[in-house]
């Protein structure tokens, strides 16, 4: 069975550019997060989707930061505009359901400049 | 303040040895989730421990409520070990979208 699958994997953006990242979950697993990863803040959660439907949107992240989730094995973060202080890893996670293992994506590292 | 806190924030050992990572947490727990993430790599699922003692391989955890704390022994350190592990609180009553992640230890072992 494949994993989380992320692309890009890397992401060179300027400042203002809009951003697109992309998620593939575990097949069959009804729940997906997306986190951010920097070195001072830890990881932090941008959005839980449940069955397609958004469940937690990360309130400091909403202005500029939109999860979708169009279908049950796709899920999309877009980041408009960029600025330099997104830059971090954002990885996606999946887990079958509530209190079950959380499978994680590689990340896609994003540097704004 | 800070839910969880992981010590020590960074560790080195010589092959062989062994290592004991804490996380302490201030607040009513479900269940202490662990994490291992290799350099530039994904966080992978090591145990879900509620409570009491789960052992994988050369690792064991330890989750004890009254004491608010969860530990992660790893056993004859190898080099592969080398990364950070994560250590993260699931509340009472909560799920994987109320995890609360430890900033982690970043483990080097030296051959």
């Amino acid at each position: 069975d494949a994993g989380v699958t992320q692309t890009p994997r890397h992401e060179v953006a300027e400042k203002g550019q809009t951003i697109i990242l992309k998620c593939e979950p575990v097949s069959g697993h009804n729940d997906l997060f997306w986190y951010r990863q920097t070195k001072i803040q830890g990881l932090e959660l941008l959005s839980y989707f449940r069955s397609k439907s958004l469940m937690e949107d990360g309130g400091a992240f909403k202005d500029r930061f939109k999860a979708e989730m169009l279908n049950s094995s796709f899920s999309t973060l877009k980041i408009q505009p960029t600025e330099p202080k997104d830059s971090a890893v954002y990885l996606c996670a999946s887990s079958l359901m509530a209190g079950n293992t959380l499978y994680f994506g590689e990340g896609s590292r994003l540097i704004v400049v | 303040g800070q839910q969880v806190q992981q010590s020590p924030a960074s560790l080195v050992l010589q092959e062989g040895e062994n290592a004991e990572l804490q996380c302490n947490f201030s607040t009513s727990l479900n269940s202490m989730q662990w994490f291992y993430q290799r350099p530039g790599g994904s966080l992978v699922s090591l145990f879900y421990n509620p409570s009491g003692t789960k052992h994988s391989g050369r690792l064991t955890s330890t989750t004890v409520i009254k004491e608010r704390r969860s530990s992660l022994h790893i056993s004859s350190s190898q080099t592969t070990d080398s990364g950070t592990y994560l250590c993260a609180l699931e509340p009472s009553g909560g799920s994987n979208a109320k995890l609360t992640f430890g900033k982690g230890t970043k483990l080097s072992v030296k051959s």
